[in-house]
């Protein structure tokens, strides 16, 4: 079982370049979420969508899109990325409780 | 003030020993209170989940809570150097989709 896959698994940006998260799950969970990981602030939570077809902010949701797919993919983008965005990001799929089973992350770099 | 605390550690034991790992909180409704394992440069995975107040154990593993001290504990009897991870407690409000706020998480090494 793969779970949850996340593309690509490292990646640098220059400031003002966008680029897109990947995430898929493969366990048929209704609900999605972007986390990023920072030293000394734990996770993050940035955007989820409960179901199919919605998406909410978390908890810091500033300077980053998302999009629900489909039932199996939620994309996270960012559209100008910034030094302040450089992190650990995590995807994470859950059945509508709050076991969630997380992604290998995805590290990124913002110069 | 944060919601939840969790010393960040390092905290280093010998193979064998116990060791005991916390986290207090602030809100006092939470209900809902798990403990995740991090690998480096690996996701968090769940390792133990909990209802309200008491204990629940698995294998070498034991989550405690006490929602009047608001203080949550893990215990992991016989470390093994395989256990060297950062653990992240985790907890929220109530069932369905809520909001999980995270500890910032110990990171634990266990010396062969």
């Amino acid at each position: 079982n793969a779970g949850v896959t996340q593309t690509p698994k490292f990646q640098v940006l220059k400031t003002g370049q966008s680029m897109t998260l990947q995430c898929a799950q493969d366990m048929n969970h209704n609900s999605m979420y972007w986390y990023r990981q920072d030293p000394g602030m734990g996770l993050r939570l940035i955007y989820y969508s409960a179901s199919e077809g919605t998406t909410d902010k978390g908890e810091v949701p500033n300077g980053y899109n998302v999009s629900r797919l489909n039932k199996r993919e939620f994309s996270l983008r960012l559209e100008s990325a910034a030094p302040s965005q450089t992190s650990v990001y995590f995807c994470a799929s859950s059945e509508a409780n709050e076991k969630l089973f997380f992604g290998s992350g995805t590290q990124l770099s913002v110069l | 003030q944060k919601e939840v605390e969790q010393d960040p550690g390092p905290l280093s034991v010998p193979e064998g020993a116990i060791v005991s790992l916390n986290c207090t909180y602030s809100n006092s409704a939470f209900q809902y209170f798990m403990w995740y394992r991090q690998y480096s440069r690996k996701g968090p995975e769940l390792l133990m989940y909990t209802y309200s107040s008491g204990n629940k154990e698995d294998g070498r593993f034991t989550a405690q809570v006490d929602k009047s001290s608001k203080y949550i504990s893990l215990f992991i009897r016989d470390s093994q150097p395989s256990d060297s991870a950062t653990y992240l407690c985790a907890m929220s409000k109530s069932g369905g989709y809520q909001k999980v706020t995270f500890g910032t998480g110990t990171k634990l090494q266990v010396i062969p």
